[in-house]
């Protein structure tokens, strides 16, 4: 069975300060992982997918399939990063469904 | 951008009772999910629907069950409500598999 793990609950650090967000995921097969982001009081939103290899807003993600990782990187983190972050994978193997991680709070502080 | 619009926003319903949630897009798309996210937690999946055909569930009872319309509206019915089924539901939409989902604002359900 597929499954998303983000061990960090709250991620708190200063604006300007390097930001990481970790993702380990388990899935049998090639899986698609993405990561999704929560404004306060805003709709889920879609922030990157790995297979774009895109960075958004400055933010990047490496997909690690040794490690089983998607951890998500910002290399000097902006106030109005302040969010949830989730992190997301699919794939044929689950029906092409959303399997989401528990979500980490991030705060940047000024 | 393609708008998901869920209704309504909020809902108090008693245990026991059913419920309805709505679900509609601006744009056609072929895919939509249903997912409970309960406070403090990343969203469930509940189910897919695929051209108007369930084509994936979770870890859900019976009691949930939903449509896909022609017009690509869909709904979210749950039967015989418990307390834990209070939660934020979130309808998603996809035009690309894969490619990533659209979500509404969701509904918030209290039951009592």
């Amino acid at each position: 069975a597929q499954r998303v793990t983000q061990p960090e609950k709250l991620l708190s650090v200063f604006k300007g300060a390097p930001v990481e967000l970790k993702c380990n995921y388990s899935y049998s097969g090639s899986p698609e992982l993405f990561w999704y982001v929560q404004y306060s009081r805003q709709r889920l939103q879609l922030l990157l997918r790995h297979i774009s290899r895109e960075s958004i807003k400055g933010f990047t993600a490496d997909l690690n399939k040794g490690e089983t990782s998607f951890h998500l990187k910002k290399p000097f983190a902006q106030e109005e990063d302040s969010a949830m972050y989730y992190c997301a994978l699919s794939g044929q193997a689950a029906g092409n469904k959303l399997t989401f991680g528990g979500g980490t709070r991030v705060l940047v502080k000024p | 951008e393609t708008g998901v619009t869920q209704s309504p926003t909020h809902l108090i319903k008693t245990r026991g009772q059913q419920v309805t949630l709505r679900c509609s897009s601006q744009s056609g798309h072929n895919t939509v999910s249903w997912y409970q996210q309960a406070l403090g937690q990343g969203p469930q999946f509940i189910f897919q629907y695929y051209r108007e055909e369930e084509n994936g569930r979770g870890n859900f009872p019976p009691r949930f069950s939903g449509l896909q319309f022609p017009n690509y509206s869909s709904e979210l019915n749950v039967n015989a409500l418990e307390l834990d089924d209070s939660a934020l539901y979130l309808c998603a939409i996809s035009l690309i598999q894969n490619y990533g989902y659209t979500f509404g604002s969701g509904t918030r359900l209290t039951v009592v």
